[in-house]
């Protein structure tokens, strides 16, 4: 009965592939989130999704690409992996926004990807 | 640029004793805060949240909301050695906006 599900929860790849993490939640929730945290632990967002519509769009190169198949998922897909690429990334989920700026966020267990 | 500041650590005290997290953040727009908790490998989690000016009570942590002076801070009384981890301070804008977390505290409660 997991909450907010990531796979794979490793992930070691050279560098210039092309690589996928998946993220489910089963709460119900309308929006969800990508965040990347660095080797020295400061997490920051990436995109976030409500009802398959891309809300939030922070400064991320193009080679980063999310996807929202439905409100339970959200996917990101990495293009021409760079070294700087390597963090443990994690999927967020909660309530729509609209009107509680206060929902909280349920983050799945993280993926962490090696750039080799 | 919207940033929330906060002291590294790590933070030592002794089982016990009270733990006390600081964090500012520079963006006066800012409405709700969160504190969260995580351990090594492991995600965040939320300890607890405040919007409103003054202290937010659950159990043995106490948030502290100070919006003129832009500062907000967690107590944790009676600390125990399960209480060690890094704590993520986070604010948020409006609804329909990221959170934005600090880099967070690392607290060390020896028995």
């Amino acid at each position: 009965d997991t909450a907010v599900s990531q796979t794979p929860k490793y992930l070691v790849t050279q560098m210039g592939n092309d690589k996928s993490i998946k993220c489910e939640q089963n709460l119900g929730h309308d929006t969800m989130y990508w965040y990347k945290q660095d080797s020295k632990k400061f997490l920051k967002i990436m995109f976030s999704y409500n009802n398959k519509e891309l809300i939030i769009n922070e400064t991320v190169p193009n080679r980063f690409s999310p996807k929202s198949p439905d409100k339970a998922h959200l996917n990101l897909h990495i293009n021409s992996l760079e070294l700087g690429d390597s963090a443990v990334y994690f999927c967020a989920s909660s309530l729509s926004p609209q009107g509680r700026s206060y929902n909280e966020q349920f983050f799945g267990p993280g993926t962490r990807l090696t750039v080799l | 640029q919207k940033e929330v500041e906060q002291n590294s650590g790590p933070l030592s005290v002794p089982e016990g004793a009270i733990a006390s997290l600081n964090c500012t953040y520079s963006d006066r727009g800012s409405q709700s805060f969160f504190w969260y908790r995580q351990y090594s490998g492991k995600s965040p989690e939320l300890i607890m949240f405040i919007y409103s000016n003054g202290d937010k009570e659950d159990g043995r942590f106490t948030a502290q909301l100070n919006k003129a002076s832009q500062y907000v801070s967690l107590l944790i009384r009676d600390s125990q050695p399960s209480d060690s981890a890094t704590y993520l301070c986070a604010v948020k804008e409006q609804a329909g906006t990221a959170l934005i977390f600090g880099k967070g505290t690392t607290l060390s409660v020896s028995s």
